[in-house]
């Protein structure tokens, strides 16, 4: 499996709802992102959290980093429709030259109906 | 200030053919990353370059890809004599600097299609 694996792989909801998405990594990093990706459209980046750091709050995300577990969880509540869109995490490892390099899982594809 | 842009958007090309895609960083940007993105899976990266200089292409093909981002200019990505299994989005990213908690700003993508 690869760095970065977002779980689940797809999630329906209804708005006002929250959404919990999980993502594992299996190497050390220097931080953690998360990005948001609506179809057919570039990333757009959400929320960084870096690896001495245990949970960071941005408007309705809340992201959590467990490095024991190698994991982290993003909970966007109260959600809308507009926050339909694919989740991807993704790791930048702890070496001086992978800045940029930053390893994406498949990501979370999530559905917020009305 | 514009976004990082790609273009073409949509890119059709036949087996043998060369694609040339294109990416213009976001004002003051100096730094620039290719990723490519297979139907449902991540992006997966490709090349980092800094103004006229490859800094770190372990993602890259050894074969047909290559990369450059000339002093003056858009970074191109070129694929010679494309496959079918070249087919995917390419994205580019490109940052101010490069530093520990810089996030990637992407372009839209280009999605190439190989027939």
């Amino acid at each position: 499996s690869q760095q970065g694996e977002e779980d689940p792989q797809a999630l329906s909801i209804q708005e006002g709802e929250n959404a919990t998405m999980n993502c594992s990594y299996k190497t050390s990093i220097n931080n953690l992102q998360w990005y948001r990706q609506n179809s057919g459209r570039g990333l757009v980046h959400l929320i960084l959290i870096r690896s001495n750091e245990r949970e960071k709050h941005s408007g309705r995300l809340r992201v959590t980093l467990d490095t024991s577990k190698k994991s982290s969880s993003l909970l966007i509540t109260a959600s809308r429709a507009a926050d339909t869109a694919s989740y991807f995490c993704a790791t930048d490892a702890r070496a001086t030259d992978s800045w940029g390099k930053l390893q994406f899982g498949a990501g979370t594809q999530v559905v917020v109906t009305p | 200030n514009a976004g990082v842009m790609q273009n073409p958007r949509h890119l059709v090309r036949r087996r043998g053919q060369e694609a040339r895609l294109r990416c213009s960083p976001m004002k003051g940007h100096s730094h620039v990353y290719w990723y490519r993105q297979l139907p449902e899976e991540g992006l997966k990266f490709m090349v980092y370059l800094q103004k006229e200089n490859i800094i770190d292409e372990s993602g890259m093909p050894k074969e047909r890809f290559s990369a450059e981002f000339p002093k003056e200019g858009p970074s191109i990505l070129r694929i010679q004599q494309v496959v079918r299994g070249d087919s995917a989005a390419y994205f580019c990213a490109s940052s101010p600097r490069r530093a520990d908690g810089e996030k990637l700003f992407f372009g839209s993508g280009t999605q190439l299609s190989v027939l």
